[in-house]
């Protein structure tokens, strides 16, 4: 198992944009998970890419993965103040490993 | 329960205690994580379970950290001689299976505080 490298570790941004995250890892993976987390508290898993799969949709949630240059990102579009939180990639493995995150705020 | 429990939510100690950690994870999943988690930092594993046995206990920082998983359901991650240095939001989650692509469910953790 492997950890992932979030990217920006902060954002800010209005409510209405896009927020786009971005994850690097180094080895190969036959998956990829996002998840959230409010408030210092649990972690929320937001969506599962394997690797044969080049993008994923859920709601306002985009996620696409790269395999060849061995990183993901995550685009959350027409944002929210709820959307406020950290995010956090995990490169697939049975044992996850989460790196720092990338923090995300919305302003109303 | 419908999902991952974690008791106590909140724990003050005095330096040098013994704390135990509980957690309660989904029924029927057989695999059990323990993460550490610092202020602005990301979830730092500590060990994982699969049924009663610690598949990887890599993570744990030394030997005040142990944790147990006895039935294979219930863990209890147990710190001895506490430092203030140990303060920080202990996270559990479980799986389904030792499956790569199954997610985890997370407990709301246990904020401990030594001081």
């Amino acid at each position: 198992s492997q950890q992932g490298e979030e990217d920006p570790q902060a954002l800010s941004i209005q409510e209405g944009e896009n927020a786009t995250m971005n994850c690097s890892y180094k080895t190969s993976i036959n998956n990829l998970q996002w998840y959230r987390q409010n408030s210092g508290r649990g972690l929320v898993h937001l969506i599962l890419i394997r690797s044969n799969e080049r993008e994923k949709h859920s709601g306002r949630l985009r996620v696409t993965l790269d395999t060849s240059k061995k990183s993901s990102s995550l685009l959350i579009t027409a944002s929210r103040a709820a959307d406020t939180a950290s995010y956090f990639c995990a490169p697939g493995g049975f044992k996850t490993i989460f790196g720092a995150g990338t923090r995300l705020f919305v302003k109303a | 329960g419908a999902g991952v429990s974690q008791t106590p939510s909140n724990k003050v100690t005095e330096k040098g205690k013994y704390v135990e950690l509980r957690c309660d994870p989904i029924s029927g999943h057989t695999a059990l994580y323990w993460y550490r988690q610092s202020l602005g930092q990301g979830p730092e594993f500590l060990i994982y379970f699969q049924g009663t046995g610690a598949a990887d206990d890599s993570g744990l920082p030394n030997d005040r950290f142990f944790a147990v998983r006895p039935e294979g359901s219930v863990s209890t991650l147990k710190i001895q001689r506490t430092e203030r240095g140990d303060s920080a939001v202990y996270l559990c989650a479980s799986k389904q299976g030792p499956l790569e692509n199954t997610e985890a469910f997370f407990g709301q953790g246990t904020r401990l505080t030594v001081v």
